[in-house]
Parts: C-alpha cells; structure tokens; sequence
C-alpha cells in the first residue's frame, strides 16, 4: 500500500541525546514536510524539501536539521540544541510544493527524560 | 503572515446531532488556500478538504459539509447526525506561498467529542 511511514511511533531518550527520527514515502512525491505539535498547539513548520538535495528552514527550525537524500526519505535530526524537543512530530508530503494537498503519516511521540 | 483562528477549544455533543466547527482566517495572499484535517486519537492527521479562494461553491459530502465565505473569511465545516467515530481534534489551515512552495499555517483545533 502507498502511503507514509514514521518510526518508530515512541521514541525515548535522555536528555543531551541527538536523535534521529525516520520518515519514509512510497507516493513518489516530490515534497516533504517536517512539524511539530504541543499539547493543544496547531502544528509548527520544521523544515520542508521541495526536491532531492534540496531544503528550507520552517518557522521553528532552531535544534533540528534534515537531510533529502533520496526522495523517498526526509530523516529529523533533534539536536542537543533544541530546548524543548518533547513533543508529536509528523512528517507530511505532496505531489509537489505548490499549491498540492499534504498527506501525513501517523506520527512520532518523542519524549526527552 | 497568516492566521488562522478556531476559537471553539473543545465542543461535546450528544450523539445525532448536528455540530458547526468556526474556523476564520487572515492573508494577504489573493490566491490561497484553505483545508480541514482529521486527528483521531491514533494521531495520524487525515486530510478532509481543501478550497481554493476562487471556488466559494459551498461542498457536500455525505454528512459533512463546508461553508466558505471570503466576506467574512471564514471556512466552517459541519457535521450533521454526528457519530461517536466523528470524536477527534479537527484542524483547519491554510497554505502560503514562501519560498515558491505553499507551507501551511494551522489553527489550534477544535476538540470534538462525540457523546452516545
């Protein structure tokens, strides 16, 4: 089936820790989108890529980076840096960047102890 | 910048009736667009509809239903006979241009919980 896949669904890690979370499409879409989601918040822009080897920083991008190597896969570091990485991250992508529908996958509950 | 406000936090309602979800937005832009999303309790946002600022027509499907009015910027979504599967977080957003793609600005979600 096409679709988006995240992994994993829970993620743990001490505090300190770079962590990496995977997100992974077979819809051969050429756009992918990185957010985050708080409690009771909307959902907060990272990073997107409009093409391979090709990204830009969202509204919040301070703590993350990314990498689009291949087009199927836009990988989420959360860096050391990043204040308060607790939170739902979801990884979206479309057609194309402009003006096409995004799609989400299922998600990624990060808790930083 | 755009904005997008859904003033209702959470709203319950008994099982077969009808629910209007608000949501109003700003931008500068003259072409936009506008969405609403689905976030059951598993987390996955499932899309619902989207609405270009040209269309106004107002959209049916099934017992939902959308209500787009660029006078008073506002793209309200309606569920009649609502069902407890219909209990989830719903989002409305809009996309941008930035960069020469379309990013999305969400509002904060309305919480509906569907009581039977």
């Amino acid at each position: 089936d096409g679709g988006i896949t995240q992994s994993p669904k829970y993620l743990f890690r001490k505090e300190g820790q770079n962590v990496t979370l995977s997100c992974e499409q077979n819809l051969n879409h050429d756009a992918m989108y990185w957010y985050r989601q708080d409690p009771g918040q909307g959902l907060r822009l990272i990073y997107y890529s409009q093409i391979v080897n090709d990204f830009q920083k969202g509204d919040i991008a301070e703590g993350y980076s990314v990498s689009r190597e291949k087009k199927e896969s836009f990988p989420l570091t959360v860096t050391s840096a990043q204040k308060n990485p607790t939170a739902f991250y979801l990884c979206a992508s479309s057609p194309t960047a402009a003006r096409d529908t995004q799609y989400f996958g299922p998600g990624t509950r990060l808790t930083v102890l | 910048a755009q904005k997008v406000t859904q003033a209702q936090t959470e709203i319950s309602v008994v099982e077969k009736e009808d629910v209007t979800l608000d949501c109003v937005y700003e931008t500068r832009d003259t072409t936009y667009y506008l969405f609403w999303y689905k976030q059951p309790p598993s987390g996955e946002l499932v899309f619902l509809i989207r609405r270009n600022s040209f269309d106004e027509q107002n959209e049916i499907s099934g017992r939902y239903s959308w209500n787009f009015q660029k006078s008073t910027s506002s793209f309200n979504f309606t569920i009649t006979a609502s069902q407890v599967v219909d209990s989830a977080v719903y989002f409305c957003a809009s996309a941008r241009s930035g960069a020469g793609s379309y990013q999305l600005t969400f509002g904060k979600g309305t919480k509906l919980s569907v009581i039977p």
